[in-house]
């Protein structure tokens, strides 16, 4: 199989607090997992590329101080947004890279709806 | 930035009929593609994969892969209800690397 899981699935959160969101892979290691975000009705916008033990790969306009992104493990990443915003309210996605249908396919986590008030 | 396109429908089809949905990618140098199902407001859930051209079919699936129109589809066929989604079709550079994703393609199937 390929699970992976996220916490927490809703957020609500005041203005200028910080949030975290876990994502781990259930049943197989992990060395890159991706953080994805969906604003209503729009397609998914990668935000980062996380590889275990490293530094995350941040794609161009996504604030690196704002979205820190943690690899600990090769089954666990984190991403924390720091002072958040209403603007940052979104649908924040994680994949993982690899299980059972092969390394180059990415299977993605429930997702976590943040609002910020 | 590279680009992949997709028609946003809704494509409306009856229950049973056959599903097409296409997607265009602008990278020659792709190497892998991906068809995934959403539901509103659920992640994405990976539904094929393909990386030659060709077809490559699995269950009421098939993926149809065309490098040199740089052109991909999905074919589902005796559409159910429950397939009613948003289906995304994703592009990547390498194999293992980051996917580029198109807007999606709302399928509505009419029972």
């Amino acid at each position: 199989g390929a699970v992976v899981s996220q916490h927490p699935s809703r957020v609500i959160c005041k203005s200028g607090t910080s949030v975290k969101i876990e994502c781990r892979s259930l049943d197989f290691q992990a060395t890159t997992m991706f953080w994805y975000r969906q604003f209503p009705k729009q397609s998914l916008m990668l935000m980062a590329t996380s590889n275990e033990g490293s530094k995350a790969t941040y794609e161009q306009g996504v604030e690196k101080d704002k979205f820190l992104i943690n690899h600990a493990s090769l089954t666990l990443s984190t991403l924390t947004v720091t002072s958040a915003h209403p603007e940052d309210s979104s649908f924040y996605i994680c994949s993982a890279r690899g299980g059972s249908g092969g390394w180059w396919e990415q299977f993605f986590g429930p997702g976590t709806r943040l609002t910020v008030l | 930035q590279k680009e992949v396109e997709q028609n946003s429908g809704p494509l409306s089809v009856p229950e049973g009929a056959i599903a097409s949905l296409n997607c265009t990618y602008s990278d020659r140098g792709s190497q892998s593609f991906f068809w995934y199902r959403q539901y509103s407001g659920k992640s994405p859930e990976l539904i094929m994969s393909i990386y030659s051209n060709g077809d490559k079919e699995d269950g009421r699936f098939t993926a149809q892969l065309n490098k040199a129109s740089q052109y991909v589809s999905l074919l589902i066929r005796d559409s159910q209800p429950s397939d009613s989604a948003t289906y995304l079709c994703a592009v990547s550079m390498e194999y293992g690397n980051k996917l580029v994703f198109g807007a999606g393609t709302i399928l509505r199937v009419k029972s």
